[in-house]
């Protein structure tokens, strides 16, 4: 299994909503990423995680709480999301240390909040 | 500071070869990655550079001068489906992706 499976596709919210964004991978990848990408821009990164511990929080809001359950599985739970905040959430997932390490992404979930 | 500069947008004719050039300033450098993305799809990897010098995988190559902080990617026999963006990313020692804005390729019949 060589890929990084995201759920949904897409999703419509309220800027009341709850939601939770799912990603998954069983490559043995110990490091997991959230990106999120804008139309015509490149993709941003958000949050890190290495061996299911946060690495790295690039100053995302707080209203993107992001979970790592266990090395196979990657959550972003979204509560009260702003209309700006629509974008295409791509998660990626990667091999850690030993020099360079590609990251493989997943199709990614498209969010439109309304 | 971080600063990544490629072309915004470039065109080609099928057949024939292209070169997309990025330059980079990061603090920290591990490698340069490379990854093509299609309109609306996820990033696919292409290929990366760690040393100098020129890496060939098919019809892509990719090239690294880490003391000019240049790189350039070669796509040779151009074909309508390598119409998407290719984006730069060198990588940081703390293994953190910088994407470039991308480059947009349009290949024309």
């Amino acid at each position: 299994d060589t890929e990084v499976t995201q759920t949904p596709k897409h999703l419509v919210m309220g800027m009341t909503n709850k939601k939770s964004l799912k990603c998954e991978q069983h490559m043995g990848h110990r490091a997991m990423y959230w990106y999120k990408q804008k139309a015509k821009k490149p993709p941003e990164l958000m949050f890190v995680y290495s061996y299911e511990k946060l690495s790295i929080n690039e100053s995302v809001p707080s209203r993107f709480s992001p979970e790592c359950p266990n090395s196979s599985l990657l959550n972003l739970h979204l509560h009260a999301l702003q209309p700006e905040d629509s974008a295409l959430y791509l998660c990626a997932s990667s091999l850690v240390g030993q020099g360079l390490n590609e990251q493989f992404f997943g199709p990614g979930t498209r969010l439109t909040v309304l | 500071g971080q600063n990544i500069d490629q072309p915004t947008e470039m065109t080609a004719t099928e057949g024939a070869i292209v070169q997309i050039n990025c330059t980079y300033q990061t603090s920290g450098f591990n490698g340069l990655f490379w990854y093509q993305q299609h309109a609306g799809e996820a990033p696919t990897f292409l290929s990366y550079n760690v040393l100098d010098g020129l890496e060939e995988k098919g019809r892509f190559s990719s090239f690294l001068s880490r003391s000019k902080g240049y790189s350039y990617l070669l796509l040779k026999e151009l074909q309508m489906k390598d119409s998407a963006s290719y984006l730069c990313a060198p990588q940081t020692r703390t293994d953190k992706l910088i994407f470039g804005t991308g480059t947009r390729l349009q290949v024309f019949p």
